[in-house]
């Protein structure tokens, strides 16, 4: 299986830049997701990042390096409408199904 | 709207109830899964299919849990004789089995909220 750490919470202000930062532990790693998810809504597919590298969308970055079992999402120009959870998922090659297996998530709140 | 949706959004019931969930997938996908997530949490694997085939189940997923796909369309999840831990917000999910990266990115439903009382 997979552990996977990320911080609780996390604030920042409008127009600034957030990183977020997860790392997993698992043999099996075959990628990694990072969804959004507002309070009491369904998790939004944001970045799949499966080779080392960074991976541009926008105002969203989604960073990995699988040797150092690390990911991080980076989030420019805030707005108040990113203030939502972010949660990192790693996707497991041992279960041919993908599943995927979540963090906690890391609650952004962004300030005016 | 073509994303994945279930079906119902809210359901308050009573301890002992059965209740039951419907989900229907983004159209061209052969792949359902359901997750649950409770508060300050992630979202916790139950089950997946791959067409009608019920592929793999988490131990998460008791003997009061039964899920479906007869048609390899939509899906329904079970639960029986209800308990007050099974209140939780019920996420199920879809991908399709192309080649490439993109293949293998899971879209999540808007979710059915259980409540038990």
């Amino acid at each position: 299986g997979q552990n996977i750490d990320q911080p609780t919470e996390m604030t920042a202000t409008e127009g600034a830049i957030v990183q977020i930062n997860c790392t997993y532990q698992t043999s099996g790693f075959n990628g990694l997701f990072w969804y959004q998810q507002h309070a009491g809504e369904a998790p939004t597919f944001l970045s799949y990042n499966v080779l080392d590298g960074l991976e541009e969308k926008g105002r969203f970055s989604s960073f990995l390096s699988r040797s150092k079992g690390y990911s991080y999402l980076l989030l420019k120009e805030l707005q108040m409408k990113d203030s939502a959870s972010y949660l990192c998922a790693g996707f497991d090659r041992g279960s041919t199904l993908g599943r995927l297996y979540f963090g906690r998530g890391t609650q952004l709140t962004v300030w005016p | 709207d073509t994303g994945v949706s279930q079906d119902p959004r809210h359901k308050i019931t009573k301890r002992g109830q059965n209740v039951t969930f419907r989900c229907d997938p983004i159209s061209e996908h052969n792949r359902l899964y359901w997750y649950r997530q409770t508060l300050g949490q992630g979202p916790e694997f139950l089950t997946y299919f791959q067409n009608e085939a019920q592929l793999e189940k988490s131990r998460l997923l008791s003997d009061r849990f039964s899920a479906e796909r007869p048609k390899g369309s939509f899906s329904t999840l079970e639960i029986q004789r209800t308990e007050q831990g099974d209140s939780a917000m019920y996420l199920c999910a879809s991908s399709s089995q192309n080649s490439g990266r993109t293949g293998n990115t899971i879209y999540f439903g808007e979710g059915s909220w259980l409540t038990v009382v």
